[in-house]
């Protein structure tokens, strides 16, 4: 089991550009999650799929993030344009289908500095 | 809603005294809790969880948390900690296993 993947570690880019990250969920998990990490907001769900269907995005905080999920076992976060306010780390996780408490298996994140 | 609470956001402590760190919360449903850790340029990793049955859980590490219904805690325990142990922790609930809902987190510092 490789676990929850993400790429890339890391990502510099100026303001205005669009930016990609990505996630390869663990095989036969079917919940997935994109968390963004700050010094000052902490953890916050972005949205999560069930089943590569969006479930909840209440979280993406503006029109510039976007998120799919085409297939099982991918991912995108899109950011366009961004902007320095997005910089910040952002994880995947996934969570096992068969069991509604399982806990959920996060990658190691994307660190995004935007200058 | 749910919402986590840990009050603590910085705790120091000398290599092999005892630790605890405080976590409470807030739902309207009933709830699964968990710990999980966070070591530097690393992903969450899960510690314990407690779903139902026996209030003290164990998990990786040495590490235990103990679950009080009536005060909403998820306090978590180690009796003795070890330098290894320095990250961040944070406590978590999710509502019938759908969402998670994290608290702030606590930065453990393990001093020598």
């Amino acid at each position: 089991d490789a676990g929850v993947i993400q790429s890339p570690r890391h990502e510099v880019t100026e303001m205005g550009q669009e930016v990609t990250l990505r996630c390869k969920p663990i095989s036969g998990h079917d919940y997935l999650f994109w968390y963004r990490q700050t010094m000052m907001r902490g953890l916050e769900l972005l949205i999560y799929f069930n089943n590569n269907v969006p479930i909840d995005d209440s979280g993406m905080p503006e029109d510039r993030f976007s998120a799919k999920m085409p297939n099982a076992s991918f991912s995108t976060l899109k950011i366009q344009p961004s902007e320095p306010r997005d910089s910040a780390v952002y994880f995947c996780a996934s969570r096992d289908r068969d069991s509604y408490n399982s806990p959920l298996h996060f990658g190691n994140g994307t660190r995004l500095t935007v200058t | 809603a749910q919402s986590v609470t840990q009050l603590d956001s910085q705790v120091p402590v000398f290599e092999e005294a005892p630790v605890e760190l405080r976590c409470n919360y807030s739902s309207s449903v009933s709830v699964y809790l968990f710990w999980y850790v966070q070591y530097p340029n690393q992903g969450l990793q899960l510690l314990l969880k407690y779903l139902s049955g026996s209030t003290l859980v164990k998990g990786i590490n040495g590490f235990e948390a103990e679950f009080n219904k009536s005060q909403t805690s998820f306090h978590l325990r180690k009796p003795s900690v070890h330098i290894s142990d320095t990250a961040e922790y944070f406590c978590a609930v999710s509502p019938y296993g759908q969402n998670f809902v994290f608290g702030p987190g606590t930065r453990l510092s393990v001093l020598p």
